[in-house]
């Protein structure tokens, strides 16, 4: 059974930095791409970015470029996602995402349970 | 970017009604559209991909159709358990975009 399981819910403080954990399971991590998409509080869903584990680069969207980072450890087959500095606009659910490769596109076939973060002072 | 347009935003319906929700994208996306079921407080799941395909494990009164730049999602029966906020979603290039939710009430 494919499983994504995320870590816990955080609080910080803005400025802040912070790094939230997604484990793969029940598949091979390394052969799919791995993403995030951000839901703020009451609202819709933001794809944020995907990577291919142990592969080249992460793809951000330009709305999330230089504002998070993307990662992932194929050998512990967990993705990341970090910020360096925090922002309360930073509040919401974070989930991560696996996208299943079909024809020539690639489709969220599996989600995480997803990540609340709230940043405030 | 190619934006995504749903309609309606919300949409009160009764079990056993049949509703058609539309996505529109803002060019062309051949058939690369998807659609999702969220319910409160929990994560997103995959219901139609490449516009017409049921994934596995999900009710056959869930269809999808269109090509190009406009898309419905069908339900043909509605049941208890469907109502929720629906998604489309574009998968044809990066970044990707989802339209903003159509809320499904009683």
């Amino acid at each position: 059974e494919v499983q994504l399981v995320q870590s816990g819910a955080e609080v910080k403080k803005p400025g802040e930095s912070l790094r939230i954990s997604c484990k793969g399971s029940g598949y091979s991590f390394a052969t799919f791409w791995i993403g995030w998409v951000r839901q703020m509080p009451g609202k819709g869903l933001e794809w944020m970015g995907i990577m291919f584990p142990g592969d080249s680069g992460p793809i951000y969207s330009p709305s999330f470029q230089g504002q998070v980072s993307i990662s992932a450890d194929k050998s512990i087959s967990t993705a990341y996602l970090q910020w360096s500095s925090l922002k309360a606009s930073d509040t919401a659910m974070y989930y991560c995402a696996r996208h299943w490769q079909v024809g020539g596109t690639r489709v969220i076939d599996y989600w995480g349970q997803g990540t609340l973060v709230t940043v405030s002072s | 970017d190619i934006q995504m347009t749903q309609s309606p935003s919300s949409l009160s319906a009764s079990v056993g009604d049949r509703v058609t929700i539309t996505c529109r994208a803002s060019q062309s996306i051949s058939s690369y559209l998807n659609w999702y079921q969220q319910k409160p407080g929990k994560a997103p799941k995959l219901l139609i991909y490449d516009a017409s395909s049921l994934q596995s494990g999900v009710p056959s009164r869930f269809s999808g159709s269109g090509y190009g730049t406009d898309f419905t999602l069908t339900i043909s029966s509605l049941q208890p358990e469907d109502f929720a906020t629906y998604y489309c979603q574009q998968s044809y290039r990066t970044p990707v975009h989802f339209g903003q939710g159509t809320k499904l009430e009683i």
